[in-house]
């Protein structure tokens, strides 16, 4: 198993780019989980899908922020325009069905360290 | 408030010693806790689940009071590999990490 993927692992970009992030989760996980770390704040949820569809976005700090998960095997983060406080390092986790106690341990990628000038 | 709070450390302890961090959380309804351990520079990983009973793994042992509404974890017989830092996790139809808890094991 590949665990799962992130892309990519390091992104420098200048302010007001578009930056687009992109997971591929475990295959037969159905829960998606995207986070933002940063020093100040820890560990975020974004946001979270379950069988592709977005079940709470309520973490998503702006409207700069968007997610799609079209299909069972990829999800993309995108930032549009991005700015230098959106630095930080974005993970995707994957689980199974997290209704079902014990089923639904989150296994993280690697990692997208961002860093927006 | 903090769904989910820990005391960040830094906890600096000897080899050997043993160590406890705690962490509340406020959503009485939660339903499954994790302990998280995540190296410098790298993904959280699993430590391990949290049961209502206790559970033990080795050298390591988690708690969960729902009366009070805390998990924690002891690990004892501290080695110099456990430097990292532990993030408490609970779950309610979503996870929600704590900010963590940063161990140094020093020799």
């Amino acid at each position: 198993d590949a665990g799962v993927i992130q892309s990519p692992r390091h992104e420098v970009t200048e302010m007001g780019q578009e930056v687009t992030l992109r997971c591929k989760p475990i295959s037969g996980h159905n829960s998606l989980f995207w986070y933002r770390q940063t020093m100040m704040r820890g560990l975020e949820l974004l946001i979270y899908f379950n069988n592709n569809v977005p079940i709470d976005d309520s973490g998503m700090p702006e409207d700069r922020f968007s997610a799609k998960m079209p299909n069972a095997s990829f999800s993309t983060l995108k930032i549009q325009p991005s700015e230098p406080r959106d630095s930080a390092v974005y993970f995707c986790a994957s689980s199974k069905n997290p209704q079902v106690t014990g089923a639904n341990v989150l296994t993280f990628g690697a990692g997208s360290r961002l860093t927006v000038l | 408030r903090k769904e989910v709070e820990q005391d960040p450390g830094p906890f600096n302890v000897p080899e050997g010693a043993t160590v406890a961090f705690n962490c509340t959380y406020s959503n009485s309804a939660s339903q499954s806790f994790f302990w998280y351990r995540q190296d410098c520079r790298k993904e959280p990983k699993l430590l391990m689940s949290v049961y209502s009973s206790g559970n033990e793994d080795g050298r390591f042992t988690a708690q969960l009071n729902r009366a009070s509404q805390y998990i924690s974890l002891l690990i004892r017989d501290s080695k110099l590999s456990d430097s990292a830092t532990y993030l408490c996790v609970v779950n309610y139809n979503d996870m929600r990490f704590g900010a963590g808890t940063r161990l140094t094991v020093k020799p």
